[in-house]
């Protein structure tokens, strides 16, 4: 167990609908990630946060959108689903968010859109 | 734009053999971050080892260490006296660099099957 909690586990929907994934990072972490992981794009990192402010960003299409919360919290939310968002999302999070830092991965939340 | 490429989709070994899973990477960079990360049958993600660009010293980590060439960008992971545990979907993948934030950047990954 990493520390880091994400619910819901699986979540299954229907094209055009909105979703909200939520992380909780491990205590003591001021960073969180969100990674996407489908068998056609491989691990791709989407967003970082830090203490509530955006830090990097990478791959995350407009449709998605996240955000870290004053007690650090994230939720990445997904709307207009298409087939192609089916994936495993995982959360990571870490202390500093720095590139040294070590990053603890969730279990995911496996997103299944129909 | 780094990358990381990962060029052997599946590897096996025979359980107590050693393994060598294979990575390279492109960067403009002198300082970053590699890692290697274990994806077990459970899909959590672990981390195995990790190496900073600075230490020319591979890092270890009990059975696992790695060969780090950084003229060659080449960045591969031994792992010794395998087990079944072993069995798992692993990652390279590289961090850092200038902006320094923690944002990593995978390879597609090798699976490797551990034969009793």
């Amino acid at each position: 167990d990493s520390g880091v909690t994400q619910t819901p586990k699986h979540l299954i929907t229907a094209t055009g609908q909105r979703v909200t994934l939520r992380c909780s990072p491990r205590s003591g972490d001021l960073s969180v990630y969100w990674y996407q992981q489908s068998l056609d794009q491989g691990l791709q990192f989407l967003i970082q946060y830090y203490n509530g402010e955006e830090r990097a960003k990478g791959n995350i299409l407009e449709r998605f959108s996240a955000q870290q919360f004053p007690d650090l919290h994230s939720e990445l939310n997904l709307s207009s689903l298409e087939l192609g968002d089916s994936a495993l999302y995982f959360c990571a999070s870490s202390v500093v968010g720095t590139g040294d830092d070590e990053q603890f991965f969730g279990p995911g939340t496996r997103l299944t859109v129909l | 734009a780094q990358t990381v490429t990962q060029s052997q989709p599946e590897m096996s070994v025979q359980e107590a053999e050693t393994v060598t899973l294979s990575c390279t990477y492109d960067t403009s960079e002198s300082d970053y971050y590699l890692f290697w990360y274990k994806q077990p049958p459970s899909r959590q993600m672990i981390l195995v080892i990790r190496q900073e660009a600075y230490k020319q010293q591979n890092a270890t980590e009990n059975r696992f260490s790695v060969n780090f060439q950084k003229a060659a960008k080449s960045f591969s992971l031994k792992i010794s006296d395998s087990q079944l545990g072993d069995a798992a979907m692993y990652f390279c993948a590289y961090g850092g660099g200038s902006s320094n934030t923690g944002k990593l950047i995978f390879g597609q990954g090798t699976t490797l099957q551990v034969k009793p």
